[in-house]
């Protein structure tokens, strides 16, 4: 199986900072990966899909890049309602995986 | 809208089996495959398998062949997953999520609320 190890665990940030989450794979996935945030109680939401594009309906302040084997997702000015939980997820190959989660805190 | 609807929390016995649904309702049932995801607490999103709700084909996770199954029911936009012989670690968060599949990219759009399963004596 593919792991995904993604990092900080989890971060304090203030409203406006740019906050920057990583995830590597063990084995290249060119550019099948896809980034969540998870809002405990709610519904998981797709942010970014193949590395670097926009899901609809997500705010431009949310970016992401890589391939291969290293990714990030980019948060460019933080707002009160991205404080949440974030995962990268590999559909490269079955099983998919996911990164164990980046919790972003208030600071 | 798309939206995937899921049944209410569950409190089992280890042992016992328990069986989540997911209503799909904004969108074409049979045009998109069905994801089974779950998470248990203090742990990250754990995939499980899929389902073809066309042809009722599916794919497990290794770790779950024999112990789980998934069904749907297109007459009525919903789709199912069963989980036999349950213990405490089957405690989680379970998750339906549609599937995109496209040139270079697969992902899980539409997810559920999730369904609460505890596992208890």
């Amino acid at each position: 199986d593919i792991q995904m190890i993604q990092f900080p665990s989890s971060l304090s940030a203030s409203v406006g900072d740019r906050v920057t989450i990583t995830c590597r794979s063990t084995l290249s996935i060119s550019t099948y990966l896809n980034w969540y945030q998870h809002i405990p109680g709610q519904a998981p939401n797709l942010l970014i899909y193949g590395a670097s594009s926009l899901q609809g309906g997500v705010p431009s302040r949310f970016s992401g890049s890589g391939s291969g084997t290293d990714f990030t997702l980019t948060i460019s000015s933080l707002q009160p309602e991205d404080f949440a939980t974030y995962y990268c997820q590999q559909s490269y190959s079955i099983p998919w995986t996911f990164g164990q989660g980046t919790k972003v805190e208030i600071k | 809208q798309v939206q995937l609807v899921q049944s209410g929390a569950e409190v089992k016995k280890p042992g016992a089996s328990v069986t989540v649904s997911c209503k799909a309702s904004g969108y074409t049932f049979s045009g998109y495959y069905m994801h089974w995801l779950r998470q248990a607490p203090g742990q990250g999103l754990e995939w499980m398998g899929w389902i073809n709700p066309t042809s009722g084909g599916t794919k497990n996770a290794q770790k779950f062949q024999g112990r789980v199954t998934m069904t749907r029911d297109t007459s009525i936009n919903t789709a199912y997953m069963e989980v036999t012989r349950l213990t405490s670690d089957d405690t989680a968060v379970y998750y339906c999520a549609r599937w995109v599949t496209g040139s270079s990219v697969d992902y899980m759009d539409v997810w559920g609320k999730g369904t609460t399963v505890t596992v208890s004596s």
